[in-house]
């Protein structure tokens, strides 16, 4: 079944560690995004991608990086995690078509603590 | 600058009541404008999208939303709200340059009264 995973959905780490969020899609899809999500808020755009070898920052700066070696994968690093990167991050991915806008799919999301 | 403006954070209707979640957006030419709506723990899940044509879009679960230039709006509606339906709704429009990036607003929370 054509989808978008994130893992892991949830955790909770330690202030200094290096944690990788995964992001997979089975849609074949050249655009990816990650969106950061505080609680009752809206959503901010912290990298996006236009295909494999290619990543932009988003709009909200963010001590994350992000890489795109394969179309289905977009991991998303923090080398040194803090409390401040408390929050949900939310994985999207849309198709390249003829329209310049099409529907982002969205993951679950992951929802990180740093203590 | 680009943004969305939805002006109710907090809306509490009862089941089976009428909907209406209002949307404004800033931007200069013909926008792209979508409504997702975002369960607890989940995604978000699109429920319609305007392009062009039609001001009056259908979109999944009984939803609806009506484009307006005039006013800059796209507010969503729902004749008769059902239980299920009590989650965050987010209105979107396409960022300049056409480079598929979207921007958010900042939610309305449904709380849906049996």
């Amino acid at each position: 079944e054509a989808d978008i995973y994130q893992t892991p959905r949830y955790l909770v780490i330690g202030t200094g560690k290096k944690i990788t969020l995964e992001c997979s899609q089975t849609m074949g899809h050249d655009k990816m995004y990650w969106y950061q999500q505080d609680p009752g808020m809206e959503l901010h755009l912290i990298h996006y991608s236009y295909g494999v070898n290619s990543t932009e920052k988003g709009d909200l700066s963010s001590e994350s990086t992000v890489s795109r070696i394969r179309t289905e994968h977009f991991p998303l690093t923090l080398e040194s995690a803090r409390p401040s990167h408390t929050s949900q991050y939310l994985c999207a991915s849309s198709l390249e078509g003829l329209a310049p806008y099409n529907e982002q799919f969205f993951g679950p999301g992951t929802r990180l603590t740093v203590l | 600058a680009q943004s969305v403006t939805q002006p109710d954070i907090h809306i509490t209707v009862s089941e089976g009541a009428s909907l209406e979640l209002r949307c404004n957006y800033s931007y200069g030419a013909t926008p792209y404008l979508f409504w997702y709506v975002q369960s607890p723990g989940q995604g978000l899940q699109l429920l319609l999208k305007y392009f062009s044509g039609d001001t009056l879009v259908q979109g999944i679960k009984g939803f609806e939303a009506e484009f307006k230039r005039s006013q800059s709006s796209f507010n969503l509606r729902k004749p008769s709200v059902h239980w299920s339906d009590a989650a965050e709704y987010f209105c979107a429009v396409g960022a300049r340059g056409n480079t598929g990036k979207l921007i958010f607003g900042q939610g309305t929370t449904l709380q849906v009264k049996p």
